[in-house]
């Protein structure tokens, strides 16, 4: 594969589960992202990791929680979500945090 | 801090007819500008980008856009609209000296293409 892919591409859950979503970059990259995309609304950079380590945090609240074990993977554990948090959930991937981004397809996430 | 204003969040154009998609920013030093697409069920492609240099920018897929720092502006343009040009189109804009972190994009305008 090559790429950046993302799994599951649809997630429905309650608000009272557990999930994970998962993303994997076969590009060599350094830098990967978690970005939420709601309708009408511009593109949110949520969390940024370089070297596997968080160098960004943008006031997410607590319910979403990133793990990168390695450079080639980044998660989004998910609990207690509220319907406001259905989105589609975008990762990306880039050399550092500098340059060209590479998304992957998104996970469609609905909350009921 | 900067931020970005995409104009019209739907535009129709006939297959063949030029694209104009409209983007202007702010930006407190020079900016980088940016314009991604996205297709259906797809993530973000990028189009193309402005850094330094030449001030009109070509892409991919025939679309170019020029910056023109007086008008705060980056809009972006094809000739000659096609079919497969249908999707999402997001204008970026991140100053200079920072990296992704700092990428801020606009709210998107939907390309519909009339046969």
């Amino acid at each position: 594969e090559t790429g950046v892919t993302q799994t599951p591409r649809h997630l429905v859950m309650g608000m009272t589960n557990k999930k994970s979503l998962k993303c994997e970059q076969h590009l060599g990259h350094n830098a990967m992202y978690w970005y939420k995309q709601s309708a009408k609304k511009p593109l949110e950079l949520m969390f940024v990791y370089s070297l596997e380590e968080r160098v960004e945090n943008n006031s997410v609240p607590s319910r979403f929680s990133p793990e990168c074990p390695n450079s080639s993977h980044l998660f989004l554990h998910l609990h207690t979500l509220q319907p406001e948090d259905s989105a589609l959930y975008l990762c990306a991937s880039s050399p550092l945090t500098g340059g060209e981004l590479f998304f992957g397809e998104g996970s469609r996430l609905t909350v009921l | 801090a900067q931020s970005v204003t995409q104009l019209g969040s739907h535009v129709s154009v006939s297959e063949g007819a030029l694209v104009l998609l409209r983007c202007n920013y702010s930006s407190s030093v020079p900016p980088y500008l940016f314009w991604y697409v996205q297709y259906p069920n797809q993530g973000l492609q990028l189009l193309l980008k402005y850094t330094t240099g030449a001030t009109l920018v070509k892409g991919i897929n025939g679309f170019e856009a020029e910056f023109k720092k007086s008008e705060t502006s980056f809009h972006l343009t094809k000739p000659s609209a096609h079919m497969s040009d249908a999707a999402e189109y997001f204008c970026a804009v991140s100053l200079s000296n920072f990296g992704n972190e700092k990428l801020t994009f606009g709210t998107g305008t939907r390309l519909t293409i009339i046969p």
